[in-house]
């Protein structure tokens, strides 16, 4: 049974911090995995995606790299700003069992002024 | 861009009472889905949903939920007899496909039980 886990739970920064969140996963046959931003009390904003082929997907100051043998992932935030704060979570497809998501706990980023 | 979408975004509800979800999928796409997350905790998935009927249920999906898709477009999670701890942050979402496709998600229906 996949299981996706997220370290750290919390992360607090000063303003302008390189910083990077963890993302693992127990069973390294996925189709692909996918990097949301959701923020309290609101819905969930996908930010990368990479699929299975893939080492790494860039979108500004994001950057996440998968590494799908050792079933781990990682999100690199480029000169973090207060507006990056929210809680971060990604979620991968296995190819076995039926097609969906399976989210990890999410990591809840606070960047400080 | 097409989107999911989701109604209502709010619903308060009392105890018993049944609550129907209710979602637009994007055109196109084949395979639905709900999930729920209660407030402090993690994405949980409920149900999948493809050529009309369950693909998968998880243990949360008890005989107090159902889904349907009545028409082309519409895809409704309903719960009969809501509980407390039914109140949650309920999330639809679509593909087109099952091989590598990226899943969209709605901006989810706000559920408070009271």
């Amino acid at each position: 049974k996949q299981e996706v886990t997220q370290i750290p739970a919390a992360l607090s920064v000063p303003e302008g911090e390189n910083l990077v969140l963890n993302c693992s996963f127990t069973d390294s046959a996925i189709y692909n995995l996918q990097w949301f931003r959701q923020d309290p009390g609101k819905g969930l904003t996908s930010l990368l995606l990479i699929q299975s082929s893939q080492r790494e997907q860039t979108s500004g100051r994001l950057n996440a790299s998968l590494d799908k043998s050792s079933g781990r992932s990682t999100l690199y935030i480029a000169a973090s700003q207060p507006g990056d704060s929210a809680t971060y979570l990604c979620a991968v497809v296995a190819t076995s069992g039926t097609y969906k998501y399976i989210f990890g706990t999410g990591t809840r980023l606070k960047v400080l002024a | 861009e097409p989107e999911v979408t989701q109604t209502p975004s709010h619903q308060v509800t009392q105890m018993g009472q049944e609550v129907i979800l209710r979602c637009v999928p994007i055109s196109n796409h084949l395979y639905f889905y709900w999930y729920r997350q209660i407030l402090g905790q993690k994405v949980e998935f409920l149900v999948s949903f493809y050529n009309n009927e369950i693909s998968e249920k998880s243990e949360i999906f008890d005989d107090q939920f159902s889904v349907e898709r009545p028409d082309g477009s519409n895809f409704t999670l309903k719960i009969r007899s809501t509980k407390l701890e039914d109140s949650a942050m309920y999330f639809c979402a679509s593909t087109v496909g099952n091989s590598g496709n990226t899943i969209y998600f709605g901006e989810g229906s706000w559920l408070t039980v009271v």
